[in-house]
């Protein structure tokens, strides 16, 4: 199976930091690479698909790059709304994925 | 507007057997790929199982594999998780997620929680 790790597991930030997540896969998994956002008690929200398109709807401060192993979720600007839980996933595999999550809280 | 509603959460033994549902509305069930992504308590998300739009593929985690049975009915747009064998790691909330093709999991339902303890 595809492994995914990611980088940080937390970090601490304060509102209008940039903030970035790294997401790596143990083999090439091209640009199927998608990122979710998760609040306490919610279920996942689909932010960026195919590694860099953003979801219809989510915020334009959010953007995705990257393509076979490795890959980046940026917040240009963090909103106090974006505190919460994120998660890579890949889907080149019929087995799917995902990574451990990166928690971004309050400094 | 797409809706997944799950059903059939609650809380059973370890070795019992539960039967999870998934209620779809709002697009064209019988076109899409359905999933179960689980999520235990405080942890990250696993996904579960998978079923191709027409019952052709089913796709299993190893940590459910010969335990849990994903089927569908597309006339009753209807999603279905049959769980044998429960283990105490088995306890998690459970969503229901639509892909389609390699696509990422675009409509979550909101979980139901499963509980095996004695």
């Amino acid at each position: 199976d595809i492994q995914m790790t990611q980088s940080p597991s937390s970090l601490s930030a304060s509102v209008g930091d940039r903030v970035t997540i790294t997401c790596r896969a143990s083999q090439s998994i091209s640009s199927y690479l998608h990122w979710y956002q998760q609040k306490p008690g919610r279920a996942p929200n689909l932010l960026i698909y195919a590694a860099s398109t953003l979801q219809s709807g989510v915020p334009s401060r959010f953007s995705g790059s990257g393509s076979g192993t490795d890959f980046t979720l940026t917040i240009s600007s963090l909103q106090p709304e974006d505190f919460a839980t994120y998660y890579c996933q890949q889907s080149y595999s019929t087995v799917f994925t995902f990574g451990p999550g990166t928690k971004v809280d309050v400094k | 507007e797409v809706q997944l509603v799950e059903s059939g959460g609650g809380l059973v033994k370890p070795g019992g057997s539960l039967r999870l549902s998934c209620a779809a509305s709002g697009f064209t069930f019988s076109s899409y790929n359905m999933n179960w992504v689980r999520q235990a308590p405080g942890k990250g998300l696993e996904w579960v199982s998978s079923i191709s739009s027409s019952s052709s593929y089913m796709y299993y985690a190893d940590s459910v594999k010969g335990r849990f049975t994903i089927s569908r009915d597309n006339a009753q747009n209807s999603l279905y998780l049959q769980m044998n064998s429960l283990r105490a790691d088995d306890t998690a909330v459970y969503y229901c997620a639509r892909t389609y093709d390699r696509k990422p999991f675009d409509y979550w339902g909101q979980g139901t929680l499963v509980t095996v303890s004695s």
